[in-house]
């Protein structure tokens, strides 16, 4: 069973740069596309970026100037930067499996709530 | 950026009643090699979405056959055929032709 698990600080301050790892169990990372959403409480869901072993990497075009995600093969993991974050960058940060052939979203880790605050 | 809007955005319906959820994208979703990438997500209270259908009507593993969907270019429905209590959640619709956006969700709930 494909497990994803997003780890980091819940709480950051603005301007600083938020930080979260995925660590990804039960398959290999190989061959697909994994992916950042987030949601802010109570309301919708918003791609953030996505990125293949291939190298292949798009980034949501509102936030691609303070972005920047990496894939760390050996050991499951995945990881986002959000640069310079304001109060609006407070939300559920999901990551996520997207299989190539379905440009889709079919594992969802459990989520992990990061608040911007001082 | 592909604009999705969804219809209605809030949903009471009878147990054991059907349901149509309306999604519509501001772009053709059809891929220039032939696939439509629109997928239907459902998210129940306090968990993380679940996809229950992707490339417009390929039910997920494990997903009730009393959900379906339909639809080609930019108009896409997803239906609920009869109406359960575990049903209760909001379901976005969401596209994956072009970068991904979602749309704003459908409330569901029990009348």
């Amino acid at each position: 069973q494909v497990q994803l698990r997003e780890s980091g600080p819940g709480l950051v301050k603005p301007s600083e740069t938020l930080s979260l790892t995925c660590s990804v169990s039960g398959a290999s990372m190989r061959d697909y596309y994994w992916s950042w959403i987030r949601q802010v409480p109570g309301k919708g869901l918003e791609w953030i970026a996505y990125k293949h072993n291939n190298g292949d990497t798009k980034y949501n075009s509102a936030l691609q100037s303070r972005v920047t995600m990496s894939l760390d093969m050996s050991n499951s993991q995945f990881s986002l930067k959000l640069r310079t974050v304001t109060a609006a960058d407070t939300a559920i940060y999901f990551c996520v499996r997207q299989p190539a052939d379905t440009a889709s979203f079919d594992y969802w880790g459990r989520g992990t709530l990061v608040i911007v605050s001082s | 950026d592909v604009l999705m809007t969804q219809s209605p955005l809030s949903l009471s319906v009878t147990l054991g009643q059907p349901a149509s959820i309306s999604c519509r994208s501001s772009e053709s979703l059809e891929h220039s090699h032939g696939n439509t990438y629109l997928n239907w997500f459902q998210q129940r209270p306090g968990q993380s979405p679940r996809r229950l259908i992707y490339k417009v009507s390929n039910r997920d593993s494990g997903v009730p056959d009393r959900f379906s969907g339909s639809g080609s270019g930019t108009n896409f429905t997803l239906k609920i055929s009869k109406m359960e209590a575990e049903d209760v959640g909001v379901y976005y619709c969401m596209q994956g032709t072009h970068w991904p956006t979602f749309g704003p969700g459908t409330k569901v709930n029990i009348k």
